[in-house]
């Protein structure tokens, strides 16, 4: 089993749509990264969490420190979004090892 | 652009070759990290460097695989006698330390160096 499961895999949406991925992790973490990866291979940072949620734009991130769980939302999606988001956790006891997730890849269609 | 910026883009080598990738991370980030990703897969942490000193190696990173940062600034990923299993996407990434304030901590991401080994 990873140590970091995000969900779904792959997601189609229409524009306008809101949108949801999970990311479950089973260790003890410091942080929570996501991240934005378009083809290519550029890797955007989008939040950095430790607890509570933070909002960026259309883009809401929260984590359950307690639950090990994390969600990203985006809100009013729109084509542009359309690219594989990362989840990444930073466990205790690392300064520098993150443990990324598969990736969820996002689709949002016209 | 004073971003996280990685060299080569792409290589294409033989197996048995040896290669070096450069990074230059963003000038106050005193942190430093090589990661590899294969297609499909997320990246895997390779090392980390807190200035000049390597602090943590992956068991992933084989003898072949040696990283360095001699003045706390750039850093160079080599790798010897590469094998088709070394081909992969690897790619670079700075930070501030710490995990408090708008930006500590956060990960910025160079563009990546993709190694095509024949």
């Amino acid at each position: 089993k990873n140590e970091v499961e995000q969900s779904p895999q792959n997601l189609t949406a229409q524009e306008g749509e809101f949108i949801t991925i999970n990311c479950s992790y089973s260790v003890g973490i410091s942080a929570l990264h996501w991240l934005q990866q378009h083809p290519g291979g550029g890797i955007v940072s989008l939040f950095m969490l430790s607890s509570g949620k933070k909002k960026h734009g259309r883009l809401i991130a929260t984590i359950n420190i307690q639950e090990k769980h994390s969600s990203l939302h985006i809100t009013a999606s729109h084509p542009r979004d359309s690219a594989v988001y990362i989840c990444a956790v930073r466990w205790r006891g690392s300064q520098g090892n993150l443990i990324f997730g598969k990736g969820t890849k996002l689709s949002v269609k016209p | 652009d004073t971003g996280v910026s990685q060299d080569p883009r792409h290589k294409i080598t033989k197996r048995g070759q040896n290669v070096t990738f450069r990074c230059d991370p963003i000038s106050e980030h005193n942190r430093l990290y090589w990661y590899r990703q294969t297609l499909g897969q997320g990246p895997e942490f390779l090392t980390y460097f807190q200035n000049e000193a390597q602090l943590e190696k992956s068991r992933l990173l084989s003898d072949r695989f040696s990283a360095e940062r001699p003045k706390g600034s750039f850093s160079t990923l080599e790798i010897q006698r590469t094998e088709q299993g070394d081909s992969a996407m690897y790619l670079c990434a700075s930070s501030f330390p710490g995990f408090s304030g708008p930006l500590t901590g956060e990960l910025f991401f160079g563009e990546g160096s993709r190694l095509t080994v024949l």
